[in-house]
């Protein structure tokens, strides 16, 4: 079985910009999250989906949306680009909603110029 | 409001074992997770503790004290491919998680 899958895997974007992220999880794991990793911190938490609602988020702006499709998969928007935003973008995985083992995908690497 | 605090650096020899610590501080507490994240890599999982006590599993032990905020990571026999950074993060009722910044293990033979 596949694992987290996320796409792409490096992006450069300049300041302004909007970017789009996908993630497509572990068949049979309904819930997705999204984490903020800048280098030499811990993952931030933005964002988890489960059943296709908003279940948790955390301190991020409104430049930051995120959905969650039919077949489970998501997408992170981040509109209005700053340099602030270059950061690893991690998805993660879990089959129910609360307290899962997560599954985390390599990420998405995004540079703001 | 929601705090991890764990140390920034540590480092042990192969073949002992070295103890990683993490306080918190987390509204609606449910349960706390260790991660291991190679440079450049994903975190992957490594254990969970959501009542107190100590969970074994192999080489690695997590302990939880829910009443005290606190927890730990033991690593028994020490391998060079333990040098990592170890996250630990706690788990809320409401869907939310918090890490901390992660405590960089280096193994030296």
């Amino acid at each position: 079985d596949a694992g987290v899958t996320q796409s792409p895997t490096h992006l450069i974007k300049t300041r302004g910009q909007q970017v789009t992220l996908r993630c497509s999880p572990i068949s049979g794991h309904k819930s997705v999250s999204w984490y903020q990793q800048v280098l030499g911190q811990g993952p931030q938490f933005i964002f988890q989906y489960y059943e296709k609602e908003e279940r948790g988020r955390g301190n991020f702006p409104d430049r930051f949306s995120a959905r969650q499709f039919p077949n489970y998969s998501s997408e992170l928007n981040v509109n209005a680009l700053l340099l602030g935003d270059s950061a690893l973008y991690l998805c993660a995985s879990s089959a129910g909603q609360l307290n899962e083992k997560l599954f985390f995908g390599s990420g998405t690497q995004l540079s703001v110029l | 409001g929601q705090n991890i605090d764990q140390p920034t650096e540590m480092t042990a020899t192969e073949g002992a074992i070295v103890q990683i610590n993490c306080t918190y501080q987390t509204s609606g507490f449910n349960g706390l997770f260790w991660y291991q994240q190679h440079a450049g890599e994903a975190p992957t999982f490594l254990s969970y503790n959501v009542l107190d006590g100590l969970e074994e599993k192999g080489r690695f032990s997590s302990f939880l004290s829910r009443s005290k905020g606190y927890s730990y990571l033991l690593l028994k026999e020490l391998q060079m491919k333990d040098s990592a950074s170890y996250l630990c993060a706690a788990f809320t009722n409401a869907g939310k998680s918090t890490f901390g910044d992660g405590t960089t293990l280096t193994v030296k033979p």
